[in-house]
């Protein structure tokens, strides 16, 4: 079945470093990509999404990569703040038949001022 | 637009009681989605509809748990004779129903088994 991997449970950073999970999926096609943020006491929150090879999805500063050759949608983000601690989830969507959604283990970042 | 709306937000229960969790889609949405939520184990889907049709219940525990849209405005994941394994967080997420569309979510039911 499909899977998404995420390589790092958990990141920690000074304010002002540059972020990047690893994303990897294994899919048939060409399965839309998503990242997801949460913060403590919500449900994960969409933040973009690609749904072509070498498609780039971007927001509030992160942008990830579609990459199918690699099967990877990397997240990164130039200079990370401390209000970007949270955990944040890597996901696919199959586009044939049934659209259920996977989600990776997610990451755990830690900004620290 | 309110969001999906989920209640309650903490549930507290015995071993062995029943628990009914409730979902509000955001509205027009035709898909709805639930997530058991854990440390452990992350983000683990449970179930979907789409159009208030069943379409995929592979990672519903086959005993004890069910899950329902009698209509478009809400949903309910039923868990029955409640064990402490059942305590998680319960999300659940909405969806305009199209191929790979994004899911919203709910703020989520912390179910807490005693």
């Amino acid at each position: 079945g499909d899977s998404v991997t995420q390589t790092e449970g958990q990141v920690a950073l000074s304010e002002e470093d540059f972020l990047t999970i690893h994303c990897n999926y294994s899919a048939s096609g060409y399965p839309a990509l998503f990242w997801y943020v949460q913060y403590p006491g919500e449900g994960p929150q969409f933040l973009f999404r690609a749904s072509r090879d070498k498609e780039k999805g971007s927001s509030r500063g992160f942008e990830a990569t579609y990459n199918k050759e690699a099967t990877s949608f990397h997240l990164q983000k130039a200079s990370v703040q401390e209000s970007d601690s949270a955990v944040y989830y890597c996901a696919l969507s199959g586009n044939t038949g049934n659209y259920k959604y996977v989600f990776g283990a997610g990451t755990r970042l830690k900004v620290i001022a | 637009n309110a969001g999906v709306i989920q209640t309650p937000r903490h549930k507290v229960t015995g071993k062995g009681q029943e628990a009914t969790l409730w979902c509000e889609p955001i509205s027009g949405h035709s898909a709805v989605f639930w997530y058991r939520q854990t440390i452990v184990q992350g983000l683990e889907f449970l179930t979907y509809f789409r159009n208030q049709a069943p379409i995929d219940d592979s990672g519903m525990p086959k005993e004890r748990f069910s899950a329902q849209m009698p209509n478009q405005s809400h949903s309910t994941l039923k868990i029955q004779s409640t064990q402490p394994q059942d305590s998680a967080v319960y999300l659940c997420a909405s969806s305009q129903g199209t191929s790979a569309e994004t899911l919203y979510f709910g703020s989520g039911t912390r179910l807490t088994v005693l």
